[in-house]
């Protein structure tokens, strides 16, 4: 089945320690976001790649980095995880670019920082 | 900027029992979206929702989007545990390149 996996499902990482999260997609899309999820609260948008053209969103931190080395895959890349950075990452695919586009999700990853 | 708000933001009920759930944007929806998450897991799609009056139905689920496209309401008939879980709407957002969520309804339902 065509889908978004997120890897890993749970990491773990030291205050300050580089950490990457991975999201692939067999789908085929163009477009690919990464969202932060805190708990309680509304999933935030970090950024997305349009193909290879990247949109990062304004109030992103700069410590929040994205790669797109091809279509299928995409990166999270956070330089130095604070205690505040510890929320739930969540990728999404979209066809298009567009309202009424459609999205699919990963099922996230759970990113605790000790 | 464009905010949606839901309501309740968490329910109680019990198996059998009917309920709905809200979310009212402070402007115009061009694409309004439902999904559901189980804790600490990824979202899955319910339904999409584009133009005024629309109504869409899956299984005990039943999404409505008003005529002046601002509001958006799920009901679900006769809940069983397996609703349970956290509810999202989301809404394309006004320059089209993503979605922006309402904070989520949380629903319990008891056996």
């Amino acid at each position: 089945d065509a889908m978004v996996i997120q890897n890993p499902r749970y990491q773990v990482t030291q205050f300050g320690k580089p950490v990457t999260l991975s999201c692939s997609q067999t789908l085929n899309h163009n477009v690919m976001y990464w969202y932060q999820q805190k708990s309680s609260q509304a999933p935030k948008l970090l950024f997305h790649y349009y193909d290879k053209d990247f949109n990062n969103e304004a109030d992103t931190p700069d410590n929040f980095q994205s790669r797109r080395p091809n279509t299928s895959f995409c990166f999270l890349d956070i330089r130095s995880p604070g205690l505040g950075d510890a929320a739930m990452y969540l990728c999404a695919t979209s066809r298009v670019v567009g309202q009424g586009s459609g999205y699919t999700f990963g099922s996230g990853t759970r990113l605790t920082v000790v | 900027s464009q905010e949606l708000e839901q309501s309740p933001q968490s329910l109680i009920v019990q198996e059998g029992k009917n309920l709905t759930i809200n979310c009212t944007s402070s402007k115009t929806l061009y694409g309004l979206y439902w999904y559901k998450q189980k804790y600490g897991e990824g979202l899955i799609f319910l339904m999409m929702l584009q133009k005024g009056g629309e109504e869409k139905s899956h299984e005990k689920i039943t999404a409505k989007l008003d005529e002046k496209k601002q509001q958006s309401s799920l009901h679900i008939t006769a809940s069983q545990p397996s609703h349970a879980g956290i509810y999202l709407c989301g809404a394309d957002n006004q320059a089209g390149t993503a979605l922006i969520f309402g904070k989520g309804t949380t629903l319990s339902v008891s056996s």
